[in-house]
């Protein structure tokens, strides 16, 4: 998974709780971005993050903040979960170099919200 | 009408057949054109890219673009049990981060 862990793999919540999920790379890379991925909808871009404190906002990011206080960590942040945010959630890293064709993911971490 | 267009599937061929897989998109500035592979319960993994239109091929898969028709395809020669996975599309504009993906394709190759 080119370098590229997420936690949890896998949580359970409750509706209005909290919730962090994590990712690590150890490649450098400038670029993080975070998706999730639901039937009929494929992957969609939340919020992505160009270098550390830089982020922007993906096309489904309400309920969503993210933050990035180191290269290789990217925060995703569900302020109050609710059902609608269970999904399969991927980050993602790509590099400035490759003029962003390639973007290489994480194993998913899978979020229920009960 | 999203922005990318991806026939779900499932589609079914037997080992050895020729698989086409394909999007179709309505936006003319869409300049990178990806295809990923993701396996049951993993992440994608890039297969190939392609830079505007033209072929590109890498072993047994082949890479098209026609931007006229605003249509990618995917080949896949030979086709083998271990292909059986969905098969997604992404695109972006020159000069932006953001990818939008097709919905992707669910292949099973029958041994």
């Amino acid at each position: 998974d080119a370098g590229i862990t997420q936690s949890p793999r896998h949580k359970v919540t409750e509706t209005g709780t909290p919730v962090t999920l994590r990712c690590h790379q150890t490649e450098n890379h400038r670029y993080m971005y975070w998706y999730r991925q639901d039937p009929g909808h494929g992957l969609r871009l939340i919020h992505y993050s160009y270098g550390v404190k830089d982020t922007d906002k993906g096309e489904v990011s309400d309920g969503y903040s993210v933050s990035r206080s180191k290269t290789e960590d990217f925060l995703l942040t569900l302020e109050s979960a609710t059902s609608s945010q269970t999904s399969v959630y991927f980050c993602a890293i790509g590099a400035r170099g490759q003029g962003l064709r390639e973007q290489y993911f994480g194993p998913g971490t899978r979020l229920t919200v009960t | 009408q999203k922005e990318v267009e991806q026939d779900p599937g499932p589609l079914s061929v037997p080992e050895g057949a020729i698989v086409s897989l394909n999007c179709t998109y309505s936006n003319s500035a869409f300049q990178y054109f990806m295809w990923y592979r993701q396996y049951s319960r993993k992440g994608p993994e890039l297969l190939m890219y392609t830079y505007s239109s033209g072929n590109k091929e890498d072993g047994r898969f082949t890479a098209q673009v026609d931007k006229s028709s605003k249509y990618i395809s995917l080949f896949i020669r030979d086709s083998q049990p271990s292909d059986s996975a969905t098969y997604l599309c992404a695109m972006f504009p020159s000069g932006t981060y953001k990818y939008i993906f097709g919905t992707g394709t669910r292949l099973k190759v029958l041994a």
